[in-house]
């Protein structure tokens, strides 16, 4: 199976800063149709989890601007370039291009 | 309104069983593969099961072959997860989203106790 690591696991953040999240696979996350199926979620306290990042840089709609995915191959980064006080959350990243699907251990994100 | 709707969890002793069902709607559902993902009490989201449009392809967990089987009715645009064999470990949320997570139900709580 494909592990997926996060880093850091907690991240604490001042309001109007900018947040950075890790997410590495331990193996190439490029399929074979040239997509790399590479996704961020976010869960805010109490609620189900919604899609923010699809295929490592793809915003869904009405996803603010603030937040944008990168990477390629085993190395991801979801950043937040003004962190607001309704971004606290855990964030997850999710391979969908081997099976298993698998999901990284969150990293828990909240203002210090 | 696009809308997954969950339903069927609840209480269920080890080695019984519990039939989830999701309702989708405001979408065509028979031409999106749907998922079931779950989350252990305190937990991360664990991917477990996943059905291509027809229903020809079917992908799950290894934790849960042999004891949860994934299925959809294309005319009422509903996905189930019959889950038989029922574990403590199986507790938790049971999510129903579209393909990768595009659109995720407000889930359904499996308890699995004696």
């Amino acid at each position: 199976d494909v592990v997926m690591t996060q880093s850091p696991l907690s991240l604490p953040v001042t309001l109007g800063q900018p947040a950075s999240i890790s997410c590495r696979s331990s193996q190439s996350l490029l399929h074979g149709d040239g997509n790399t199926f590479l996704n961020w979620f976010q869960q805010r306290p109490g609620q189900s989890p919604r899609r923010l990042i699809y295929k490592v840089s793809n915003r869904e709609s009405g996803v603010p601007d603030r937040f944008s995915g990168s990477g390629s191959g085993t190395d991801f980064t979801l950043k937040i370039s003004r962190v607001e006080a309704e971004d606290v959350g855990v964030y997850y990243c999710m391979q969908g291009t081997h099976w298993p699907w698998t999901f990284g251990q969150g990293t828990n994100v909240d203002i210090k | 309104e696009v809308q997954l709707v969950e339903s069927g969890g609840g209480l269920a002793q080890p080695g019984g069983s519990l039939r989830l069902s999701c309702a989708a709607s405001g979408f065509t559902f028979s031409k999106t593969w749907m998922t079931w993902i779950r989350q252990a009490p305190g937990k991360g989201l664990e991917w477990v099961a996943t059905l291509s449009q027809d229903g020809s392809n079917e992908y799950l967990v290894d934790s849960v072959k042999g004891r949860f089987t994934i299925t959809r009715d294309n005319a009422k645009s509903s996905l189930y997860l019959q889950m038989d064999s029922l574990r403590v470990d199986d507790t938790a949320v049971y999510y129903c989203a579209g393909g990768q997570g595009a659109l995720w139900g407000q889930g359904t709580q499996v308890i699995v106790s004696s």
